[in-house]
């Protein structure tokens, strides 16, 4: 059965703190892993990775995929209170499905 | 900008009842799917639809559901005969192929 795991499930953290939030996933015929982030409503894209090894960047926000290890690391360098969310890691396999991991959900604390 | 817009946001009904739930996905995407999420848990993959049928459905997605995408633009989720567990946010989504997807901002479904 396809699954995907994140941690830490939880982070509280301060501002201009650094966070790494990581994301294991197995999937069957695995073709892409996905970063949303979650505030009050709908997840709202990050990131989409595919190729290992190279690295995704949108400001604070970088991601990698190590499609060796099966797992993903999403950054936030400089955080602040608004990075508070839900980040969740969904990974997707040849149907173009996506399966979420249940989240970590960061705290940034001014 | 595109968005995927569901109907209605907010859903009370009564257990036993049946319960439609509407999205109008982005116009030239592939890909459909719902997801629900129950308060304060994970996303929850239920169904994923393509070339107007099924291609998964999680062990979520019984008998008491359905999909259909009946005029080629709006993508329905029916639930047929609502439990008080079914109470959650629905959300829709839909996608290319191999791109991101794109949320709706869900319909909260209360069973009472």
């Amino acid at each position: 059965e396809d699954k995907v795991v994140q941690s830490p499930l939880s982070l509280v953290v301060h501002e201009g703190d650094t966070v790494t939030l990581n994301c294991s996933y197995e999937v069957t015929n695995f073709r892409s892993l996905l970063w949303y982030k979650q505030e009050k409503k709908a997840p709202t894209f990050l990131f989409m990775l595919t190729s290992s090894g190279i690295e995704k960047k949108s400001g604070r926000l970088s991601s990698i995929l190590d499609k060796k290890e099966l797992s993903s690391i999403l950054n936030i360098t400089a955080t602040q209170t608004g990075d508070s969310a839900i980040y969740l890691c969904a990974a997707g396999g040849h149907n173009n499905d996506m399966r979420f991991g249940a989240g970590t959900r960061l705290t940034v604390k001014p | 900008e595109p968005e995927v817009t569901q109907t209605p946001s907010h859903q009370v009904t009564q257990m036993g009842q049946e319960v439609i739930l509407r999205c109008v996905p982005i116009s030239n995407h592939l890909y459909f799917y719902w997801y629900r999420q129950i308060l304060g848990q994970k996303v929850e993959f239920l169904v994923s639809f393509y070339n107007n049928e099924i291609s998964e459905k999680s062990e979520i997605f019984d008998d008491q559901f359905s999909v259909e995408r009946p005029d080629g633009s709006n993508f329905t989720l029916k639930i047929r005969s609502t439990k008080l567990e079914d109470s959650a946010m629905y959300f829709c989504a839909s996608r290319l192929r191999d791109t991101e997807a794109f949320f709706g901002q869900g319909t909260r479904l209360t069973v009472v």
